[in-house]
């Protein structure tokens, strides 16, 4: 079974703090995803990486950034956290082929205070 | 045009009863239709996805119905259950940068016992 693992799965921080989310993912994908959930909003992709130290911008990365350096683990950055970057954080990873089937982790939930 | 708008944002159904979520596009690009269902607590994991070259498909109680000249996409659920109550959300692939999905804002299912 495919198994993505989420560092944590409550956070609180401080408006301003650094934020380091890490995702481990163990099936050798080569993609990684990381999303924000908001009621009534949905998934929104923040950035994808595609490749090790690869990375590409996804719909809504703006006061985000992310590293990948091993192909198993992708991070997700909050360089001053924000109240509004409080919400539901998911890490997804999938292989290249036809099968586009996104594996989840079980999420993140931050609180930015 | 990268939109993938869902509805309804709730949905309550009787046990044994039909539920019914839509979900439409714009981009006629797209080619890859997959339906994820998400427990409390739980990251989304994939139902049932379908290929536009396709109006139907069937994996047990569940059914994809897809209409490309109206660019829009339904689950259907039969004889639902309890343990069906979760949240759903449909989602399309976009053909640039292939390994994206483009996710609606999700349902919110209830099946009352």
């Amino acid at each position: 079974d495919v198994k993505v693992t989420q560092s944590s799965r409550y956070l609180v921080k401080r408006t301003g703090e650094k934020v380091f989310l890490e995702c481990v993912q163990d099936m050798d994908h080569e993609n990684m995803f990381w999303y924000r959930q908001d009621p009534g909003l949905g998934l929104r992709l923040i950035y994808f990486s595609y490749d090790v130290k690869m990375k590409e911008k996804g719909d809504i990365p703006e006061g985000y950034s992310v590293s990948r350096e091993k192909k198993e683990r992708f991070s997700l950055i909050l360089e001053s956290a924000s109240t509004n970057q409080t919400s539901m954080y998911l890490c997804a990873s999938s292989i290249t082929g036809p099968n586009y089937e996104q594996y989840f982790g079980p999420g993140t939930r931050l609180t930015v205070t | 045009q990268q939109q993938v708008k869902q509805s309804p944002q709730s949905l309550i159904v009787q046990k044994g009863g039909i539920s019914i979520i839509n979900c439409a596009y714009e981009n006629t690009a797209f080619d890859y239709f997959p339906w994820y269902q998400q427990f409390p607590g739980k990251g989304p994991a994939l139902l049932i996805a379908i290929r536009p070259d396709v109006s139907e498909k069937k994996e047990g109680r569940f059914t994809i119905s897809f209409n490309k000249s109206a660019k829009q996409f339904s689950l259907h659920i039969m004889d639902s259950q309890p343990g069906d109550s979760a949240t759903y959300f449909c989602a399309a692939r976009k053909v640039q940068g292939a390994q994206k999905l483009v996710f609606g804002q999700g349902t919110r299912l209830t099946i009352n016992p």
